[in-house]
């Protein structure tokens, strides 16, 4: 039910950039991309969320493919605070109530 | 500002007993409410959802169900645990209406484990 395809884990060094991947080749036309974060033992939070342009908030990029089959997640610079798994979610509308579907995720470590 | 309560934050219960977890929204009116869970290691399973009062949905077959007595209330219960319901149990609210952004709002979450 997830739609989205991440990598299990990734690496990254503190201060650098990283980019996590989501491939959602089924998307269809009204699907929002989103994406959220979650810290251990925390409820997850969101990050940001796009259709079709690129976007940019305080927290993240968001980088959404021509054919919006994929998206990728860029934080500009690592911190050890960024360590969590990133949830990519296909936004599914139904009426006025949204149902977000989450899949494993991406387990994100940031090495000092 | 909004806030979410949820509670207890743990709770060990012997298989075969009740459950009951409740969940709390303040600081807006008419949301939606969710239950999710996550089993260790695991992703976030949606459970219900509810779009108001007494307006329960299940997306999954299981042992529990939930209710939602007040605008602002959403309960989780189940009448005999198994071991299975064990986990990371999350609401969260969201504002009511279709936009863009519909951001979810999670609450602190509470850590099952069935013995």
């Amino acid at each position: 039910d997830a739609k989205t395809t991440q990598p299990n884990s990734m690496e990254s060094n503190e201060e650098e950039p990283v980019h996590l991947p989501c491939n959602h080749s089924t998307i269809s036309g009204t699907d929002y991309i989103h994406w959220y974060r979650q810290l251990p033992s925390q409820g997850p939070e969101y990050v940001i969320h796009g259709l079709t342009s690129n976007v940019n908030n305080r927290m993240a990029s968001l980088a959404i493919a021509e054919d919006r089959k994929s998206s990728t997640l860029i934080l500009h610079r690592a911190t050890l605070r960024d360590a969590a798994v990133y949830y990519c979610i296909l936004r599914d509308v139904q009426y006025n109530f949204n149902k977000f579907y989450f899949g494993s995720g991406t387990k994100l470590n940031v090495k000092p | 500002s909004q806030t979410i309560h949820q509670w207890p934050a743990t709770l060990v219960q012997p298989v075969g007993s009740p459950l009951s977890l409740e969940c709390t929204v303040e600081g807006t009116s008419n949301p939606n409410l969710y239950w999710y869970r996550q089993a260790a290691g695991r992703g976030l399973q949606l459970l219900f959802y509810s779009v108001g009062i007494g307006q329960i949905s299940s997306e999954v077959p299981q042992n529990l169900s939930a209710s939602r007595p007040q605008d602002r209330q959403f309960i989780l219960s189940s009448k005999k645990l198994l071991l299975s319901d064990s986990g990371f149990y999350l609401c969260a609210w969201s504002v009511r209406g279709v936009s863009s952004y519909n951001e979810q709002f999670f609450g602190p979450g509470t850590r099952l484990t069935v013995l």
